[in-house]
């Protein structure tokens, strides 16, 4: 069944930099469209990127753009943010999202908390 | 990319209907038939619930419906649950090729 798992969370300092994973199971990776999304603990959500299928084209979020980079790994099933220069407003539960048509995002992974603190 | 509009909370009485709106602009929900609403409980990763303005996965029950008219969709629950306590957002397609959120509402079911 798919699956989608994040790693790579954990505590950081502001200007420092982290890179989480999302491990994909059940389908191809490749084969769509992929986002980020975040949420601030006790806020909403907030899109923060994506890489289209064709893995051309990406898009960011005015909050990230410039810091963050999403990539992804064909041999590896796995989708990457490359977060850059943090900052405390970047702590938020990073959730790895699959695009089923026009942004609808099917599956979720479970999240992976990032804190950027002193 | 300014967060779509949603009330922050909404309630109802098991078996009523209610409705969660959403407005946007024409560069967002208005200019593109690509809005969806999500359900999230507590600590939980959100659910699809509709896609496509109005459209359900499989397996989300026809309790739940969605419609659009101009900048603002809208979600509706009809016959409330008390597992249908959560919060909902809806999120639209943009003209700049990303995604923006709503604020969130919470629905507590009295």
């Amino acid at each position: 069944q798919v699956q989608l798992v994040e790693s790579g969370g954990g505590v950081v300092q502001p200007g420092r930099s982290l890179r989480l994973s999302c491990a994909a199971s059940g389908f191809t990776l490749s084969s769509y469209g992929m986002h980020w999304v975040r949420q601030a603990p006790g806020k909403g959500l907030e899109w923060v990127a994506d890489i289209w299928a064709d893995g051309i084209k990406i898009y960011y979020a005015d909050s990230v753009e410039g810091r963050f980079t999403i990539s992804r790994d064909k041999s590896k099933n796995t989708l990457s943010l490359q977060m850059n220069s943090l900052r405390a407003e970047d702590t938020a539960v990073y959730y790895c999202a699959r695009d089923m048509s026009h942004y609808a995002f099917d599956y979720w992974g479970q999240g992976t908390l990032v804190t950027v603190s002193s | 990319q300014s967060a779509l509009t949603q009330a922050a909370s909404v309630s109802g009485s098991p078996g009523q209907s209610i409705t969660i709106s959403c407005t946007g602009t024409s560069s967002d929900v208005g200019g593109y038939n690509y809005v969806s609403w999500y359900q999230q409980h507590p600590g939980k990763a959100p659910k699809l619930l509709i896609y496509e303005v109005y459209n359900r996965p499989s397996g989300v029950p026809d309790r739940f419906s969605g419609s659009k008219s101009g900048n603002t969709a809208s979600l509706t629950i009809s016959g409330l649950q008390a597992e249908d306590e959560a919060d909902y957002y809806c999120s639209s397609s943009t003209s700049g090729n990303t995604d923006v959120f709503g604020g969130g509402t919470k629905l507590t079911v009295l």
